[in-house]
């Protein structure tokens, strides 16, 4: 099974200002195998990028995606209030598809 | 537009089984995946299985000796069935579409709170 791990737990920013969250694999994984979800309470979840950085649709050009192997990131730029939200990733190299234990992003 | 929304009993007996129904509306299940994430409170989210329309099935590990996930093409829905539960099982569960083409859940419903308790 593949483990993802993301750093950092929680992150703390102002609006305006750039959050970079990381996930890492357990093994190396192709980038079109690992997408970003949004949970906001109340919300259903929501697909941010597939394919390590492709976009899905209706998501702003303030999110963005890289990364191989075993390093991912997804950038939020010009941090809004929400966009305050647990963020995971998740892989489809192999089954089970794990996710990532989430990334808390308070925006205020 | 595509909507999905969980359904079934918000409480269930330890030892009993979990019975949730997914309906879809807006598009047809039909030359779909569909697939089943819980998230135990305070914990992540845990893939539990998925069934693609032609009715074959993929279950995580984990879970597979209890899980059975089915679908009802004539009513566009499709269920879970979890056998055995017991407290570790209470969770939000969430129905969504599963997209192999670059893969990801790219359809969510906003999930159903389950609490196995007596």
């Amino acid at each position: 099974e593949i483990v993802l791990t993301q750093s950092p737990g929680i992150l703390s920013l102002s609006p305006g200002e750039r959050a970079t969250l990381s996930c890492r694999a357990s093994q190396s994984i192709s980038y079109h195998y690992l997408a970003w979800y949004q949970l906001r309470p109340g919300q259903a979840p929501r697909l941010l990028l597939s394919g390590a950085s492709s976009r899905a649709t209706g998501i702003p050009d303030r999110f963005s995606g890289s990364g191989s192997g075993t390093d991912f990131t997804l950038t939020i730029s010009r941090l809004e209030p929400e966009d305050s939200a647990v963020y995971y990733c998740q892989q489809f190299d192999s089954p089970p598809f794990t996710f990532g234990p989430g990334t808390t992003v308070d925006v205020k | 537009q595509v909507h999905l929304q969980e359904s079934g009993p918000g409480l269930v007996k330890p030892s009993e089984t979990l019975s949730l129904t997914c309906t879809v509306s807006g598009g047809s299940i039909n030359s779909h995946y569909w697939t089943w994430i819980r998230q135990p409170s305070g914990k992540g989210l845990e893939w539990i299985g998925y069934i693609h329309s032609d009715g074959s099935t993929i279950y995580n590990p984990s879970l597979k000796s209890r899980v059975t996930i089915s679908q009802d093409t004539s009513k566009n829905q499709f269920s879970l069935k979890l056998t055995s539960v017991t407290a570790a099982d209470t969770a939000v569960y969430n129905c969504a579409r599963y997209r192999p083409a670059m893969p990801a859940f790219d359809l969510w419903g906003r999930g159903t709170r389950v609490t196995v308790s007596s």
